[in-house]
């Protein structure tokens, strides 16, 4: 069974650092790319970017190039997502889920259960 | 980027009634392969999205065949034949031919 599982919601303040974490079973870690998606409160999903845990290639969205950082430690299948200093406006529900990229297109099929951040002072 | 554009914004259906989502992308989804990037997710209430449709009119697996999908070029529309309670949620179009990937608005579905 294809299981994405995240790291539990946290509550920072704006300036600090966060790391948060999807831990991939059920498949093959590094056959298949992770995507991360936001949802801001009551708002709709936006992509970020996505990761080939085989070689770490990486692909972000324009609108988080540089305010966000993509990772993968393929020794223990999990894969993340980084801030060096959270905004109150990167309160959100974050999402990974498991992303096909092909040629013609890319897609999400399976998702984990979402990590709530809240950066609030 | 694409942008993805979804109508109606809420929908409130009888259960067994039918119901339909329509979903316009600002460029052609159709690669020279053939193959049309426009899937379908369903946000039930507090749940992560999941996959119903994939290119425009496959079911993911264990979907049930009440929900259908159609469309090509920028035109796409969602069907589901009879409402059941269980497809209450926010439903999202996403295109996959161009990054960034970009999601419509999201159609919410209620049952009167």
């Amino acid at each position: 069974e294809v299981q994405l599982v995240q790291s539990g919601a946290e509550v920072k303040k704006p300036g600090e650092s966060l790391k948060i974490s999807c831990k991939i079973s059920g498949y093959s870690f590094t056959s298949y790319w992770i995507g991360w998606v936001r949802q801001m409160p009551g708002k709709g999903l936006e992509w970020m970017g996505i990761i080939y845990p085989g070689n770490s290639d990486i692909r972000y969205s324009p609108s988080f190039q540089g305010q966000v950082t993509i990772s993968v430690d393929k020794s223990i299948s999990t894969a993340y997502l980084q801030w060096s200093s959270l905004k109150a406006s990167d309160t959100a529900m974050y999402y990974c889920a498991r992303t096909h990229v092909e040629m013609a297109t890319s897609f999400f099929d399976f998702w984990g259960q979402g990590t709530l951040v809240t950066a609030s002072s | 980027d694409v942008v993805m554009t979804q109508i109606p914004l809420s929908l409130s259906v009888t259960p067994g009634q039918p119901a339909s989502i329509s979903c316009k992308s600002s460029q052609s989804l159709l690669h020279s392969s053939g193959k049309t990037s426009l899937y379908w997710y369903l946000q039930k209430p507090g749940q992560s999205p999941q996959l119903l449709i994939y290119e425009v009119s496959s079911r993911f697996s264990g979907v049930p065949d009440r929900f259908s999908g159609s469309g090509s070029g920028t035109d796409f529309t969602l069907k589901i034949s009879r409402v059941e309670a269980e497809d209450v949620g926010v439903y999202f179009c996403m295109q996959g031919r161009h990054l960034p990937l970009t999601f419509g608005g999201g159609t919410k579905v209620e049952i009167k």
